[in-house]
């Protein structure tokens, strides 16, 4: 079974500018949830989705939002980059909803904001 | 809000060695999630706790979660080079997860 993939793996933007980063879960998962990880603040979640509805939120400026397609992919946008948001953007699956299931997690897309 | 405060934040051992990372939580938690990242890597999930005082091994590694489910920690028996990576509790409470923020292991051949 194919794992979670993210695309692109790496992204270079200058500020100002709107990012839009996808993920493609596990056959059958049907949540996909969204972290950012730097080294100063960490794994933070972002949020998830599951059948095409946003179920939980991090807290993150509105800048940063997502949504599901009906396939379960998902896609996340930042808008307005700022230098702060240059991270690793980690997506991860699950078959249900909810934090208490083993999450999944895709390899990763590099956001460096110039 | 809760939070989840994870020790120690670097550990460097000899091959051989024991190693034990620590999770504390503000709060109660319902559950806690161990994860394993590997040096330009993604996390990879590990184990789940959820019951007071469980106990979970897996070979080499020892999983606890503190009665009070405040707290957790891993512990790894004679480390290998293998091991390297940093490992990270994430700690659930109703709909809310919270991820320590690792503690980084390398192991010196």
């Amino acid at each position: 079974k194919a794992g979670v993939t993210q695309t692109p793996r790496y992204l270079i933007k200058t500020r100002g500018q709107q990012v839009t980063l996808s993920c493609s879960p596990i056959s059958g998962h049907r949540s996909v949830s969204w972290y950012q990880q730097t080294p100063g603040q960490g794994l933070q979640f972002l949020f998830e989705y599951f059948s095409e509805t946003q179920r939980n939120k991090g807290n993150f400026p509105g800048r940063f939002s997502g949504r599901q397609f009906s396939n379960s992919r998902s896609e996340m946008n930042v808008s307005t980059l700022e230098l702060g948001d240059s991270a690793l953007y980690l997506c991860a699956s699950s078959l249900v909803t909810g934090p208490h299931n083993e999450q999944f997690f895709g390899p990763g897309t590099r956001l460096t904001v110039l | 809000g809760q939070q989840v405060m994870q020790i120690p934040q670097y550990q460097h051992v000899q091959e051989g060695e024991d190693f034990t990372t620590y999770c504390n939580s503000s709060t109660t938690l319902s559950n806690i999630q161990w994860y394993k990242q590997r040096p330009g890597g993604h996390p990879v999930f590990l184990i789940q706790l959820v019951k007071s005082g469980e106990v979970k091994k897996q070979k080499r590694l020892t999983f606890q979660f503190g009665e009070a489910k405040k707290n957790s920690s891993l512990h790894i028996t004679a480390t290998q080079t293998t091991d390297v990576g940093t490992y990270f509790c994430a700690g659930i409470r109703n709909n809310d997860m919270r991820f320590g923020a690792g503690t980084r292991l390398t192991v010196k051949p």
